[in-house]
């Protein structure tokens, strides 16, 4: 079966540094995607994986690695605003998109 | 950017009645629609994939005759819950994949339905 797997929920102080891991089992792989979702909101795009190494973007980096089946999302210098679920999606070889269950992120001052 | 507009954001309604839900593609055209439920502190869960000019295609366990899709347009999909029951209370979201771009996927901005 296809699976994708996040911590629950994570906690981390204002200012600091969080890194989120995703690792998948997934029929194919065409891209690995992390989204950002405040409560009761839709999901936003954050960053896009298909080659092995990591995408840095502002204070969010994104890391993969293929043969390990693994995935992290960084987050620099966190700020309130970031306190929401962080959703890590694979793309199988039919192209759907997988989901993980979300980890959510809690962001102390 | 590409933006699917998504209305209505909420919406209450009494078992039994049906609730529509649009999504629209404003700035590109949406071949394909993707309509997902989320129920609190879950996933998104794939419903049913919407093809323009096509029938839907459903994920194992919806019920097509309950959630009807209709894809009539490059920039509509449709979602109509028919006979609610207060079970369908949840969140709903319309996705597309953005053409030519590594972006993946946008979001629609979501209905919370409650049924009554």
């Amino acid at each position: 079966g296809q699976n994708i797997d996040q911590p629950t929920e994570m906690t981390a102080t204002e200012g600091a540094i969080v890194q989120i891991n995703c690792t998948y089992q997934t029929s194919g792989f065409n891209g690995l995607f992390w989204y950002q979702q405040h409560a009761g909101e839709a999901p936003t795009f954050l960053s896009y994986n298909v080659l092995d190494g990591l995408e840095e973007k502002g204070r969010f980096s994104s890391f993969l690695s293929r043969s390990k089946g693994y995935s992290y999302l960084l987050l620099k210098e966190l700020q309130m605003k970031d306190s929401a679920s962080y959703l890590c999606a694979v793309m199988d070889s039919n192209y759907q998109l997988i989901w993980g269950a979300g980890t959510k992120l809690i962001i102390k001052p | 950017g590409a933006v699917v507009s998504q209305h209505p954001s909420r919406v209450i309604c009494k078992s039994g009645t049906s609730v529509k839900i649009e999504c629209r593609s404003l700035d590109f055209q949406a071949t394909t629609m993707f309509w997902y439920r989320q129920f609190p502190k879950q996933s998104l869960m794939l419903m049913a994939t919407s093809n323009e000019g096509s029938k839907a295609t459903y994920e194992q366990g919806v019920e097509k005759d309950k959630f009807l899709i209709n894809h009539a347009s490059l920039t509509l999909s449709t979602l109509t819950v028919t006979s609610a029951h207060p079970e369908d209370s949840s969140f709903y979201i319309c996705s597309a994949r953005v053409p030519e771009s590594n972006y993946g996927y946008t979001f629609g901005s979501g209905t919370r339905l409650t049924v009554v």
